[in-house]
């Protein structure tokens, strides 16, 4: 199976700032990867889907990059309603694998 | 309109069965693999398993901690994905999701239901 670590677990930012999240895979797949955004009690939310395309309607200040084993999602400038928890998924092969999550707090 | 509905969530005791539905529409349904994702409470997402499109054979995968236990359906006629629970364990307590996933990556887990809750107790 495909391991997907993500880091960091956590993280504290204030509004404006630039936020960068990994995910690392265990071995390559290519460029089989999204980026979901989850606020509590909601499902989640694509962001980026074939590791850097944007999701329509998603802010451009979402980014996503990366190809192989190492993938970044990147927050620009962080806005008031991007604290949430972030996933990575990969769909290279079965079965597919999460990221552990990474939450995103206000400073 | 995509919409995804699940239901067929509630409490069950340890080692009983429950059958989920997600009751799909807006879309061609017969196109798309099929697939529940679960998150504990309190805990990160985790794939649960897909069913592939009948133009891929209609066969489904597992993650290991569901093999043997769960299975998952379709019946494209009604647009309905199940998700038949056996040998229900307390750590298959979740909110269940279930997703869509196309060939092309566009389509790969784009739309999301609400999720349905599942609680295993005694």
């Amino acid at each position: 199976d495909i391991q997907m670590t993500q880091s960091p677990s956590s993280l504290s930012a204030s509004v404006g700032d630039r936020v960068t999240i990994t995910c690392r895979a265990s071995q390559g797949i290519k460029n089989d990867l999204g980026w979901y955004q989850q606020k509590p009690g909601k499902a989640p939310k694509r962001l980026i889907y074939a590791a850097s395309s944007l999701q329509s309607g998603v802010p451009s200040r979402f980014s996503g990059s990366g190809s192989g084993t190492e993938f970044t999602l990147t927050i620009s400038s962080l806005q008031p309603e991007d604290f949430a928890t972030y996933y990575c998924l990969h769909h290279n092969n079965y079965p597919r694998t999460f990221g552990q999550g990474t939450k995103v707090e206000i400073k | 309109e995509v919409q995804l509905v699940e239901s067929g969530g509630g409490l069950v005791q340890p080692g009983r069965s429950l059958r989920l539905s997600c009751i799909a529409s807006g879309f061609t349904f017969g196109d798309y693999a099929m697939s529940w994702v679960r998150q504990a409470p309190g805990k990160g997402l985790e794939w649960v398993g897909f069913i592939r499109s009948k133009a891929y054979g209609g066969t489904p995968e597992y993650a290991a901690s569901v093999k043997g236990r769960f299975s998952i359906s379709r019946d494209d006629s009604k647009t309905i994905a199940y998700l038949q629970m056996d040998g229900l364990k307390t750590e298959d307590t979740a909110v269940y999701y279930c997703s869509r996933e196309a060939v092309e990556p566009a389509g790969k887990y784009d739309f999301w239901g609400q999720g349905t809750l599942v609680t295993v107790s005694s």
